[in-house]
């Protein structure tokens, strides 16, 4: 089974700030997704970022961006010059192939991002 | 496009008592999942259509849970004689199948239930 691992329950940036969210995750699949979903106060989670295992560069969505390390199975999430608007828990995830044919999402158990003016 | 709609948004009930939720999904996508998130927690997966058909189920969906897509097209979530361990938020994604692969779910706002 995949488990994922968010370290860090909580954290703080000033406004304008860069900010780096950890994860980490356990496979013994090759060929895999992961993704950062972000879910503000009482609002519908929404993507933020993804990646697909068998790239090596790491993904970019403007002020977002992950490192991935396959070999380490990390992926941080870096978000540049944070806004009030990116206050939220953010939540890593990872989707394998299972037989039955479900990409079904394995979740971290978050980090509540509060960003301050 | 309006997105994955849930209702209710809200719902306490009784132990005891039955529950349903239903899903709409983003209307073209095949792939419709249910997910359950208790406070303090990400989402688990509970289970997932392909059209009308289920064809998995975690095992955190025990006995007193169904779900059915009839049609392909909306989807329900029932739950019969809730326990207070059923509290929780119960959220719908949905998703289609591309050349790349259906990895992209959209989430649903959720129903959230409270067992009193």
């Amino acid at each position: 089974a995949q488990t994922v691992t968010q370290s860090q329950p909580e954290m703080s940036v000033q406004e304008a700030e860069t900010v780096t969210l950890s994860c980490t995750y356990d496979t013994s699949e090759n060929n895999y997704y992961l993704f950062w979903y972000k879910q503000p106060p009482s609002r519908q989670m929404i993507l933020v970022i993804r990646q697909e295992a068998y790239k090596q560069q790491n993904a970019t969505e403007n002020r977002f961006s992950v490192n991935f390390q396959k070999a380490a199975k990390s992926f941080s999430l870096k978000i540049s010059d944070s806004q009030l608007g990116d206050t939220a828990m953010y939540f890593c995830a990872f989707m394998r192939y299972s037989g039955a044919g479900s990409y079904q999402l394995t979740f971290g158990k978050g980090t509540k991002l509060s960003v301050i003016p | 496009d309006t997105g994955v709609s849930q209702d209710p948004r809200h719902k306490i009930t009784k132990r005891g008592q039955n529950v349903t939720f239903r899903c709409d999904p983003i209307s073209e996508h095949n792939r419709l999942y249910w997910y359950r998130q208790t406070l303090g927690q990400g989402p688990e997966f509970l289970t997932y259509f392909q059209n009308e058909a289920q064809l998995e189920k975690s095992r955190l969906l025990s006995d007193r849970f169904s779900a059915e897509r009839p049609k392909g097209s909306f989807s329900t979530l029932e739950i019969q004689r809730t326990e207070q361990g059923d509290s929780a938020m119960y959220l719908c994604a949905s998703s289609l199948d591309r050349l790349a692969g259906p990895y992209e779910q959209y989430f649903g706002p959720g129903t959230r239930l409270t067992v009193t």
